[in-house]
């Protein structure tokens, strides 16, 4: 069974561009979870998706947005990059989400640079 | 204060060590999860807890509620074991419950 994929692996961008992050689940998983984890704050909840629906957000401004499709395929969106946005995202997935009692599975990441 | 504090930050080992990573919590949780990344980044799912104590291989897992404490300890510790704990937890709020992370430990594990 193929794990969790995330493209692209890295980007580089500059100040006030937007970029577009995509996730692609375990098959079977509707629940898809995205992290950011810079140096200084760690790991960062953005927001979870179940089935094609927010389930819960994270303390992130509006400028990252994200939406989950049909077949469980999830993107995340950032606007007006701003320096601090430079991060590695992470996606999980699993069955139930975070709070079930199942195990969430991590992609590789995205590592953005914004410039 | 960090709502989700672990400790210690950083712990050198030597192999065979019995290790224990705290992680302590001042919300109320409904979950508490035990991470391991590698270096390059890639995560790992440890443990899942609300009560009690898991067991999987040489990792187990314990929470203490009433105290809001949580410990991971590794038995017989190798180099492989080498990577960031993580712990995290899912606040009670509902579906409106947010992930607070720790900051992680550091793990290295000496031939």
């Amino acid at each position: 069974k193929a794990g969790v994929t995330q493209t692209p692996r890295y980007l580089i961008k500059t100040r006030g561009q937007q970029v577009t992050l995509s996730c692609s689940p375990i098959s079977g998983h509707r629940s898809v979870s995205w992290y950011q984890q810079t140096p200084g704050q760690g790991l960062q909840f953005l927001f979870e998706y179940f089935s094609e629906t927010q389930r819960n957000k994270g303390n992130f401004p509006g400028r990252f947005s994200g939406r989950q499709f049909s077949n469980s395929r999830s993107e995340m969106n950032v606007s007006t990059l701003e320096l601090g946005d430079s991060a590695l995202y992470l996606c999980a997935s699993s069955f139930t989400g975070f709070g079930g009692t199942d195990t969430q599975y991590f992609g590789p990441g995205t590592r953005l640079t914004v410039l | 204060k960090n709502e989700v504090e672990q400790s210690p930050q950083n712990l050198t080992a030597q192999e065979g060590e019995f290790i224990t990573i705290n992680c302590s919590y001042s919300v109320g949780i409904s979950a508490l999860h035990w991470l391991q990344q590698h270096p390059g980044g890639g995560i790992v799912s440890l443990f899942m807890l609300s009560s009690g104590k898991k067991k999987h291989g040489r990792l187990i897992a314990t929470i203490n509620i009433q105290e809001k404490h949580s410990s991971l300890h590794i038995t017989a510790s190798h180099p492989r074991d080498s990577a960031v704990y993580i712990c995290a937890v899912r606040g009670d709020g509902g579906s409106q419950g947010n992930l607070i992370f720790g900051k992680g430990t550091k793990l290295s594990v000496k031939p």
